[in-house]
């Protein structure tokens, strides 16, 4: 069965450091793949889509890769700052040709500190 | 505009009685999809519309959970003699169903079952 595995603990990292998160999906093959950001007691919110032609992406300070041949993306937070302290999903998804449902990683949690 | 609402933003009742959510997308979607989302998990797909075609269902709803978009705008969930189980954050999103596939999400309604 498809399975999507994202690093359960918590990520404790210094302000000013780059994080990396790990997603790592297995029993699939998905043409995008998306990463979201929630808050406690809030909806996720949509931060970046890549292609799986596409390595890497990048928007601002985030940076994302995408490795098909490891079943594997990477989400960088480079320069992080307490603001950026949230839990971040993964979201692979195969071509249906239209915007479909999503399944997601069950997140990593993401704590920056002074 | 004003971004996917959802109401209530939370329930509290008691084992056996009926519930019902409501959902608004953004105006100019016409895929609307409902998720549930309990405590350390992501998100989890419940059902999705095209308009006011509910076009997928997932196998964890189960008979007394029933989706509806009458006039392809805003959505309804209702859960029928509520279990413990069914306590959970019920997400909705929209999204456009060509070229986009990011979805907007809603705040969430937290539900509580006594």
């Amino acid at each position: 069965s498809q399975k999507i595995e994202q690093n359960s603990e918590a990520l404790n990292i210094q302000e000013g450091k780059t994080a990396t998160l790990t997603c790592n999906y297995t029993n699939y093959s998905p043409a995008y793949l998306q990463w979201y950001r929630q808050d406690p007691g809030r909806g996720p919110v949509f931060l970046l889509l890549i292609r799986e032609n596409e390595k890497e992406k990048r928007k601002e300070r985030l940076k994302v890769t995408f490795d098909t041949t490891l079943k594997q993306s990477l989400f960088h937070i480079t320069a992080s700052q307490p603001a950026d302290s949230a839990t971040y999903l993964c979201a692979p998804q195969p071509d249906t040709g239209t915007a479909s449902k999503l399944t997601f990683g069950t997140g990593t949690r993401l704590q920056v500190t002074l | 505009d004003t971004g996917v609402s959802q109401d209530p933003r939370h329930k509290i009742t008691k084992r056996g009685q009926n519930v019902t959510f409501r959902c608004d997308p953004i105006s100019e979607h016409n895929r609307l999809y409902w998720y549930r989302q309990t405590l350390g998990q992501g998100p989890e797909f419940l059902t999705y519309f095209q308009n006011e075609a509910q076009l997928e269902k997932s196998r964890l709803l189960s008979d007394r959970f029933s989706a509806e978009r009458p006039k392809g705008s805003f959505s309804t969930l209702e859960i029928q003699r509520t279990e413990q189980g069914d306590s959970a954050m019920y997400l909705c999103a929209s999204s456009g169903d060509r070229g986009a596939y990011e979805q907007y999400f809603g705040p969430g309604t937290r539900l509580t079952v006594t």
